[in-house]
Order: structure tokens, then sequence, then C-alpha cells
């Protein structure tokens, strides 16, 4: 069954530190998505990515997230300059369908810890 | 501010008996719902979605959805030790990106 992967599972970095996540979404999807979840909080939206623009971000996605699709396989986040807040699991998910139906299907995570 | 809210539980309940999960949104707009359950320190994993109004039947899972009450609900038949879990209401909004708006979830707990 195609999934969205995600690496690296778990990064440790140093506050300040550039740090970039990627992803592989399933194949044949058209709408890429980032979510974060901080430890014993809900799920929150970061960004949507469709046709290679952001398509909209939410008041978290600030100067230093930035998202890309470089090769038409992965989907990348960065944030340029960790801060100790940006400790979370950081979720990608992705979608076949339009922005109105279609499901989110989410990868393993890979979890941010910021020392 | 567009808002899901859920009761964060937990919510307890023996082995085969059915287990009723809430959720509200406050967005009027909103074009379809997801339920999610989530295994601790695991990604969320889709287990149904609906669209329209009234019930939806998926084995042992119900989605009932009342748009004019702004209502979501999970039923789980026969309710099983494996399905102690968070379940995630998400909602589709009115924007027009796809995005989902999470609820806090509701902790599950079946004891055998």
């Amino acid at each position: 069954e195609p999934e969205v992967t995600q690496t690296p599972s778990h990064q440790v970095t140093q506050m300040g530190q550039e740090v970039i996540l990627r992803c592989v979404p399933i194949s044949n999807h058209l709408y890429f998505y980032w979510y974060r979840q901080i430890l014993g909080q809900k799920v929150e939206f970061l960004v949507s990515f469709y046709n290679n623009e952001i398509s909209e971000k939410s008041e978290i996605f600030d100067d230093q997230f930035s998202v890309e699709r470089p090769d038409g396989s992965n989907f990348t986040l960065k944030i340029r300059s960790t801060k100790l807040e940006d400790s979370a699991m950081y979720f990608c998910a992705s979608s076949l369908a339009g922005p109105n139906t279609g499901e989110l299907f989410f990868g393993e995570g890979s979890r941010l810890t910021v020392l | 501010q567009k808002e899901v809210e859920q009761n964060s539980g937990p919510l307890s309940v023996p082995e085969g008996a059915i287990a009723s999960l809430n959720c509200t949104y406050s967005d009027r707009g909103s074009q379809s719902f997801f339920w999610y359950r989530q295994y601790s320190g695991k990604s969320p994993e889709l287990i149904m979605f609906i669209y329209s109004n009234g019930d939806k039947e998926d084995g042992r899972f119900t989605a009932q959805l009342n748009k004019a009450s702004q209502y979501v609900s999970l039923l789980i038949r026969d309710s099983q030790p494996s399905d102690s879990a968070t379940y995630l209401c998400a909602v589709r909004g009115s924007s027009n990106t796809g995005k989902l708006i999470f609820g806090q979830g509701t902790t599950l707990q079946v004891k055998p």
C-alpha cells in the first residue's frame, strides 16, 4: 500500500541551527501539507502546497520556515534557525484529490528536539 | 478563530461495548469531516470521512454528521482493547486549500 515516508525519524539539534525535514508523498498525490504536534497538544496546520507553490500558511509558519519540492518527488520543510519551541513532531501529509474532497494521508513523522 | 472541540477524556468503556466520541466545530462553511486514530507517539491514521448529513458505516465504525448542529460523532461497536488510542476529529473548513483543523482528541480506553 502506498505511503508517505519521512526522514529523519528523529533529529536532535542545537538552538539556532538549520534543520531540513524530508518527505516523499504518495506518488500520484498533488496536494502536500506539513503539520506539527507539540507533545500533549493538538495537531496544528503549518502549510499547504500545490502546483509548486504555497496555497496557505498558518501564523506559525513565519519567515524561519520554508518549503520546497526540489525534484518532483521530495517535499521538504526547512527551519532556518531553530528555537526551543520548535521541538515537536512534524508530520507530512498528502492528498490526491482537490481541496474540498480527498483524504489526507500522514507520514510517520519526524521528531525534532531542539536543545 | 475556527475551532474544533472534543472532550479530551479519557473515555473508558468495557470490551464489547459501544464507544461514542463527539466533536463540534465552529465554521459553518465546513465541507468535510474526518476521524483519525492516533496511538501514542505515532502519526494520525485515517479511520473514516463523511461529507453529507446522516450516518456512514464502515465495519465496526459509524460516523454521524449533523451540519445544522455543527456536530460530528464516531461510534465504535464491539470495542476491543486494540481500539485504545486517541481519536482526532478533523474538519476541512471553508478555505480552499484543503487544510484540516484538528480537535484536541479524545483518549479512549477499552478495558478487557
